[in-house]
């Protein structure tokens, strides 16, 4: 079993739908990365957290320490929103550990 | 603009031959790593350097090389010794190390081996 698990694999969507992408953990962690892949394969960092919630734009991340569960919710969804999203954990000095990625596609 | 260049952003190699991918930071970050990515997998590490004229073996170095003589460069080398080195390759760099902040990500490098 993976030590990061995300959920679901693939998700398709209609424009202004909420969208919700999970992560979970199995080992004990420091901190939890969310990213975004785009097509042409470049990466963004969209959030760092390690408790509680974070908040930009329309995008939201949140975790569970006690549960090892986050999730990246994204509001009115739109088809630009469409990309692979990365979990990665933190667990140690220069460690992540990634999880496989959810791709998301928004259709007009 | 700040950032982290990649290239060639494709690269095809015969079998047998080295090939080196290019990664270029104008960020000032201190610590800088290199990634493989393969279908349905998540990212490995294969490298990563916290200072200049320092770097060390991530999870997947066999068949791998590096060198970090600018504190802005931080050159990956598939060697011959690499025995699936078809995949795509991310360079990522973050100023103090990962348990201190985010990480920036370049555009990645497909390599292809013939």
């Amino acid at each position: 079993k993976n030590e990061v698990e995300q959920s679901p694999q693939n998700l398709t969507a209609q424009e202004g739908e909420f969208i919700t992408i999970n992560c979970s953990y199995s080992v004990g962690i420091s901190a939890l990365h969310w990213l975004q892949q785009h097509p042409g394969g470049g990466i963004v960092s969209l959030f760092m957290l390690s408790s509680g919630k974070k908040k930009h734009g329309r995008l939201i991340a949140t975790i569970n320490i006690q549960e090892k569960h986050s999730s990246l919710h994204i509001t009115a969804s739109h088809p630009r929103d469409s990309a692979v999203y990365i979990c990665a954990v933190r667990r140690g000095a220069q460690k992540l550990v990634f999880g496989q990625g959810t791709r998301l596609t928004i259709n007009p | 603009d700040g950032g982290i260049t990649q290239s060639p952003k494709y690269l095809f190699r015969k079998e047998g031959q080295n090939v080196t991918l290019s990664c270029e930071q104008n960020l000032n970050h201190d610590a800088m790593y290199w990634y493989r990515q393969d279908p349905g997998q998540g990212l490995r590490l294969i490298y990563y350097s916290q200072i200049v004229n320092d770097f060390q073996k991530g999870d997947i170095a066999e068949g791998y090389s590096v060198s970090r003589e600018k504190k802005e460069s931080f050159p990956l080398t598939v060697t011959s010794a690499q025995k699936n080195p078809t995949a795509f390759y991310l360079c990522a760099s973050s100023l103090g190390g990962i348990d201190t902040g985010e990480l920036f990500f370049g555009e990645g490098s497909r390599l292809t081996v013939l």
